[in-house]
C-alpha cells in the first residue's frame, strides 16, 4: 500500500509556543489530505480537509486560527498548532488520499501516518 | 448523513480462536467500506476495503469481511487469531464524492494466551 510519513512522532512544548507537524505522501501524489485528532480510547475526529493549492476546509468547531494547515505541494501538508495550550495536548493523525480513477468513479483510499503525540506543558 | 456502529467496545478471545467484529452502517446507497487497525500509539493501517463486486473481500494478515446489503453490515472475520492481532479496530464508511471517512467508535481486541 501507499506510504504516509508523519513527523515528528512525539513533541513536547511549552504553553504559548507553536508546533508544526508534517505529513508526507512518500510514493504517491495526494491532492487531498486530512487531519484528525484522537483523544485517549476514542475514535478519530476529523479536524480539516487539506487541499493542495487551496485553503483548508475545517470541520465545525475547529478553530482555523489555532490549527493552521498548509498544503503547498502534492506530497506535503503541514498542521501548525499555534500558541499551544495544555488542552491542545492530543494525538494528531494525518491521512492522504490515494486515488484510483477519477471523477465519480474514483475509488479513493485514505492511508494514514503514524501519528504525532503532542504534549503541551 | 451516514453513520457507522460498532456494537462491541471490547472483545477478548483466546489465541487460535476465531474472531468476528461487527460493523453496521447507515447510508442510502451502496457505500465504500473499510476496516482499519490501530496498534497503541500508532496510526491506522488499512486491513481491507469494499467498493463493489464480490461481497466477500480478503485483506491483509488473514482478515476477511463480508458485505451484506440486507443487513447493512460489514463484519470483519479471522479464522484463527494471533496474539499480535491485539489492537483497536475501526470500521469506516465513505459516502458521496468527498472522500471523508465516517468512523465507528472502534472495538478493542484483547487476545489471551
Amino acid at each position: 500500500g501507499a506510504v504516509v510519513s508523519q513527523h515528528p512522532s512525539w513533541v513536547i512544548c511549552k504553553s504559548g509556543t507553536s508546533v508544526k507537524i508534517e505529513c508526507r505522501s512518500l510514493d504517491f501524489q495526494a491532492t487531498t489530505m486530512f487531519w484528525y485528532r484522537q483523544f485517549p480510547k476514542q475514535s478519530l475526529m476529523l479536524m480539516a480537509t487539506s487541499n493542495e493549492g487551496s485553503k483548508a476546509t475545517y470541520e465545525q468547531g475547529v478553530e482555523k486560527d489555532k490549527f493552521l494547515i498548509n498544503h503547498a505541494s502534492l506530497t506535503l501538508s503541514t498542521l501548525t498548532v499555534t500558541s499551544a495550550h495544555p488542552e491542545d495536548s492530543s494525538f494528531y493523525i494525518c491521512s492522504a488520499i490515494w486515488a484510483s480513477g477519477r471523477g465519480r468513479g474514483a475509488k479513493n483510499i485514505q492511508y494514514f501516518g503514524a501519528g504525532t503525540r503532542l504534549s503541551v506543558l | 448523513a451516514q453513520s457507522v456502529t460498532q456494537p462491541d467496545i471490547h472483545i477478548t478471545v483466546s489465541e487460535g480462536a476465531s474472531l468476528e467484529l461487527r460493523c453496521n452502517y447507515s447510508y442510502g446507497a451502496t457505500p465504500y467500506l473499510f476496516w482499519y487497525v490501530q496498534s497503541p500509539g500508532q496510526g491506522l493501517q488499512l486491513l481491507l476495503k469494499y467498493f463493489s463486486g464480490d461481497t466477500l473481500v480478503q485483506g491483509i494478515k488473514g482478515f476477511e469481511a463480508e458485505f451484506k446489503r440486507s443487513q447493512s453490515s460489514f463484519n470483519l472475520r479471522k479464522p484463527s487469531v494471533h496474539w499480535s492481532d491485539a489492537a483497536e479496530y475501526f470500521c469506516a464508511v465513505v459516502a458521496g464524492t468527498a472522500s471523508k471517512l465516517t468512523f465507528g467508535t472502534g472495538t478493542r481486541l484483547q487476545v489471551t494466551l
